[in-house]
């Protein structure tokens, strides 16, 4: 149990364009989603947390017009990349958990490649 | 402001020696403390979580509150333990949401 899918797990694309990585949880209801964001080599940098039916919280320095986060239900977040530039290339990891202080169970991730 | 230390990002041990993988933390709570392990080409997973005190593949972490620790002990190493290592506090934020912190993470490898 408590799966965690991300799609897609691979994207590549044009700078200007925007890109929409969705997180759904498979079996069980996700109150809470965070986005991470990973680069080579380094930990994981959690970007925003967000509760379904809410606006999503973003850490420091993370542009939310630029990372737009959708939690519609408790089964699937949306992490838009908006306006995407070479420099968001990166991967993107998403994680959820079914309560407060609960584990977290991970996304495959999905591997950003902005040309 | 929570922080996760892990001072070593490269531990290695040989096969049958006894492994340390240290995490130091900072708030001023009662944080919960976890540890997440990743294998090579696979995603990241729970080992263990500080309130369950259960034993993981023979990993036990113990939380230390007066020396901010939770580090992660085996005795024997194998070499499938060789993987990718993070510690991770959660804690509650302000407005009330969890905020999960991941340290830097350690390298193990053990070598046969």
């Amino acid at each position: 149990g408590a799966v965690v899918s991300q799609h897609p797990s691979w994207v590549i694309c044009k700078s200007g364009t925007s890109v929409k990585i969705e997180c759904r949880s498979l079996d069980f209801q996700a109150t809470t989603m965070f986005w991470y964001r990973q680069f080579p080599k380094q930990s994981l940098m959690l970007m925003a947390t967000s509760n379904e039916g809410s606006k999503a919280t973003y850490e420091q320095g993370v542009e939310k017009d630029k990372f737009l986060i959708n939690h519609a239900s408790l089964t699937l977040s949306t992490l838009t990349v908006t306006s995407a530039h070479p420099e968001d290339s990166s991967f993107y990891i998403c994680s959820a958990t079914s309560g407060r202080g609960g584990t977290q169970y991970f996304g495959p991730g999905t591997r950003l490649l902005v040309l | 402001a929570q922080r996760v230390t892990q001072p070593e990002k490269l531990l290695s041990v040989f096969k049958g020696a006894p492994v340390e993988l240290k995490c130091n933390y900072s708030y001023s709570g009662s944080p919960e403390l976890f540890w997440y392990v990743q294998y090579s080409r696979q995603r990241l997973q729970l080992l263990l979580r500080h309130i369950s005190r259960e034993s993981i593949k023979g990993f036990t972490a113990d939380l230390n509150k007066g020396e901010t620790s939770f580090h992660l002990k085996k005795p024997f190493a194998q070499e499938e333990d060789s993987a990718m290592y993070y510690c991770a506090l959660s804690a509650g934020g302000s407005g009330g949401y969890q905020k999960v912190t991941f340290g830097i993470g350690t390298k193990l490898q053990v070598i046969p």
